[in-house]
């Protein structure tokens, strides 16, 4: 079966670091995407990993290790407003999304 | 980034009713749309892909009579859940885009069935 594993929840502090992680098992894998959720919304685009390496994007960056089926978020500068779930998904012929990680930040 | 909508954002209905979800895409056409259900502190699980013109195809496990698509244009798929029971209350979000790498996701409809 087709599956992305991630921590149930992460809790930092404003302004500190905190990295998610995903580990998949899936077929027809092309990529990795990441996606936030706040509570009662939709899904909206962070990033997304085609190759190994690092994208950055602001105070968000993203990591993928295709050997080791393997990838994480990074966040920074973390804010009230970053509280939210996030998801990583395997981008095949569909998205496959991860279990999902809640990340609470505290003042 | 691409527009799409849905309607209603929520419904209520009684048990045994059907309840028609519509998915847009405002400013794009889409051949294929995917929708996907989302339980409570639960993550997205995709039910169907919605293809224009054609059957939807389902993912194991979900039931297509009872989750009716229909994607009759490149810019509205609906999903018709019908005889619903409690048991069917979610999150229902539809997303569409060009590939799986630029999808754009709809607000979503909560379901409540009573």
């Amino acid at each position: 079966g087709q599956s992305l594993e991630q921590p149930s929840e992460v809790t930092a502090v404003e302004g500190a670091i905190v990295q998610i992680n995903c580990t998949y098992q899936t077929s027809g894998f092309y990529g990795l995407s990441w996606y936030q959720q706040h509570d009662g919304g939709a899904p909206t685009f962070l990033s997304y990993n085609a190759l190994d390496g690092l994208e950055e994007t602001g105070r968000f960056s993203s990591f993928l290790s295709r050997s080791d089926s393997y990838g994480y978020l990074l966040l920074q500068e973390l804010q009230m407003k970053d509280s939210a779930s996030y998801f990583c998904a395997a981008n095949t012929d569909k998205l496959i999304f991860g279990t999902g990680t809640r990340l609470q930040v505290f003042p | 980034g691409a527009v799409v909508s849905q309607h209603p954002s929520w419904v209520i209905c009684k048990s045994g009713t059907s309840v028609k979800i519509e998915c847009r895409s405002l400013d794009f056409q889409a051949t294929t749309m995917f929708w996907y259900r989302q339980f409570p502190k639960q993550s997205l699980m995709l039910m169907a892909t919605s293809n224009e013109g054609s059957k939807a195809t389902y993912e194991q496990g979900v039931e297509k009579d009872k989750f009716l698509i229909n994607h009759a244009s490149l810019t509205l798929s609906t999903l018709t859940v019908t005889s619903a029971h409690p048991e069917d209350s979610s999150f229902y979000i539809c997303s569409g885009g060009g590939s799986t790498d630029t999808q754009y996701f709809g607000p979503g409809t909560r379901l409540t069935v009573l």
